[in-house]
């Protein structure tokens, strides 16, 4: 299995209050990725990274921030969490582009309410 | 922007044969792969596709045309743990994966 890790498993927090997830990786794959998944909508892509403190946004950034100072470790900060954002969050790892798999953390459920 | 399209829902016997559809349009076209993804797990990866033809991986097979924007995923000798969520996602230029909506396909005896 890859070694991608992430914390917390699960998470029930308050609205407007700041939540941070993390994503660890013991792999020094240079891509990492954070996907929310919900009924109806699949896994769609809030932030990515290409290497340390690279980042770009996906198709669902509004609301995200994320930080990558070292290899192993991508962040995910809601700044000010919203019932919205109730949804199950994955992590993704891959060792570079083009043919590579991306393995999957085994997700976050976090409950904004 | 993307656009990837499958079915929601599929259902088949145990021992035959299923095809997941997935049609999609997007830029900078550069591969597709397809996941399974169990109910509560993470997905996990099944196959990758960048040039047009069938790509076989023992009971599972992926083609792609992109002419045509489409891709299928093929199960054959369909066993009950194959009652699963099948990701159609495309990959982007920038090295990012984008995915479908999902097929949930149920096997039934």
């Amino acid at each position: 299995d890859a070694g991608i890790t992430q914390s917390p498993r699960h998470k029930v927090t308050e609205t407007g209050t700041p939540v941070t997830l993390r994503c660890h990786q013991t792999e020094n794959h240079r891509y990492m990725y954070w996907y929310r998944q919900d009924p109806g909508h699949g896994l769609r892509l809030i932030h990515y990274s290409y290497g340390v403190k690279d980042t770009d946004k996906g198709e669902v950034s509004d609301g995200y921030s994320v930080s990558r100072s070292k290899t192993e470790d991508f962040l995910l900060t809601l700044e000010s969490a919203t019932s919205s954002q109730t949804s199950v969050y994955f992590c993704a790892i891959r060792p570079q582009g083009g043919d590579t798999e991306a393995f999957f953390g085994q997700g976050t459920r976090l409950t904004v309410v | 922007g993307q656009n990837i399209d499958q079915p929601t829902e599929m259902t088949a016997t145990e021992g035959a044969i299923v095809q997941i559809n997935c049609t999609y349009q997007t830029s900078g076209f550069n591969g597709l792969f397809w996941y399974q993804q169990h109910a509560g797990e993470a997905p996990t990866f099944l196959s990758y596709n960048v040039l047009d033809g069938l790509e076989e991986k023992g009971r599972f097979s992926s083609f792609l045309s992109r002419s045509k924007g489409y891709s299928y995923l093929l199960l054959k000798e369909l066993q009950m743990k194959d009652s699963a969520s099948y990701l159609c996602a495309v990959q982007t230029g920038a090295n990012n994966l984008f995915f479908g909506t999902g097929t949930r396909l149920t096997v039934i005896p």
